[in-house]
């Protein structure tokens, strides 16, 4: 199992324009969480979706939004990006909704100009 | 609502030192902690988790509800063990969610 996957790994974007960052769960898990993390900061929570659902949503904006497919792989979506929304973004999948343990994807790092 | 605190962000140990790295909490409900590490050029991957009170890598963590903390200790630093080490706490959020709230991180350099 390649674990959680993410892509792209890298992207640049100017700001105004929307971005969609997609994320691929472990095999068998059903659920995936998002998280930004700006430079110098640990992982900041946006978004967890179970079984298709919205689950949680963290301090962010309407600009971000995301949705998860029956496959369970999920994308997260920004919408009129801002030079601030320039980080690092995980995706982690876990079993079930209160899955304990979340197991990380190696993240898309984006650049807003 | 959550707040994860992790007071130093660099700490420099000599290989075969005792080393911890600490990790303060606030939370009103019952607080499930996580440490988790990030090798240089790897993903974020778990380390180790206070319920399962295990020994990884060497490293230990305890749970100390009365100070809140859960400070992340081996006794004899390996270079190996040179990486971004973040504390974490697991929440239920209204929507049922579960939530990790990270500290900032402590890089951790293990000299020769």
């Amino acid at each position: 199992d390649a674990g959680v996957t993410q892509s792209p790994t890298h992207l640049i974007k100017t700001r105004g324009q929307h971005v969609t960052l997609r994320c691929s769960p472990i095999s068998g898990h059903k659920s995936v969480s998002w998280y930004q993390q700006v430079l110098g900061q640990g992982p900041q929570f946006i978004f967890q979706y179970y079984e298709k659902e919205e689950r949680g949503r963290g301090n962010f904006p309407d600009r971000f939004s995301a949705r998860q497919f029956p496959n369970y792989s999920s994308e997260l979506n920004v919408n009129a990006l801002l030079l601030g929304d320039s980080a690092l973004y995980l995706c982690a999948s876990s079993f079930a909704q209160n899955g304990q343990t979340q197991y990380f994807g190696p993240g898309t790092r984006l650049l807003v100009l | 609502a959550q707040r994860v605190t992790q007071p130093e962000k660099l700490l420099s140990v000599f290989k075969g030192a005792p080393v911890e790295l600490k990790c303060n909490y606030s939370y009103s409900g019952s607080p499930e902690l996580f440490w988790y590490v990030q090798y240089s050029r790897q993903r974020l991957q778990l380390l180790l988790r206070h319920i399962s009170r295990e020994s990884i890598k060497g490293f230990t963590a305890d749970l100390n509800k009365g100070e809140t903390s859960f400070h992340l200790k081996k006794p004899f630093a390996q270079e190996e063990d040179s990486a971004m080490y973040y504390c974490a706490l697991s929440a239920t959020t209204s929507g049922s969610a579960r939530q990790l709230t990270f500290g900032s991180g402590t890089q951790l350099t293990v000299l020769p």
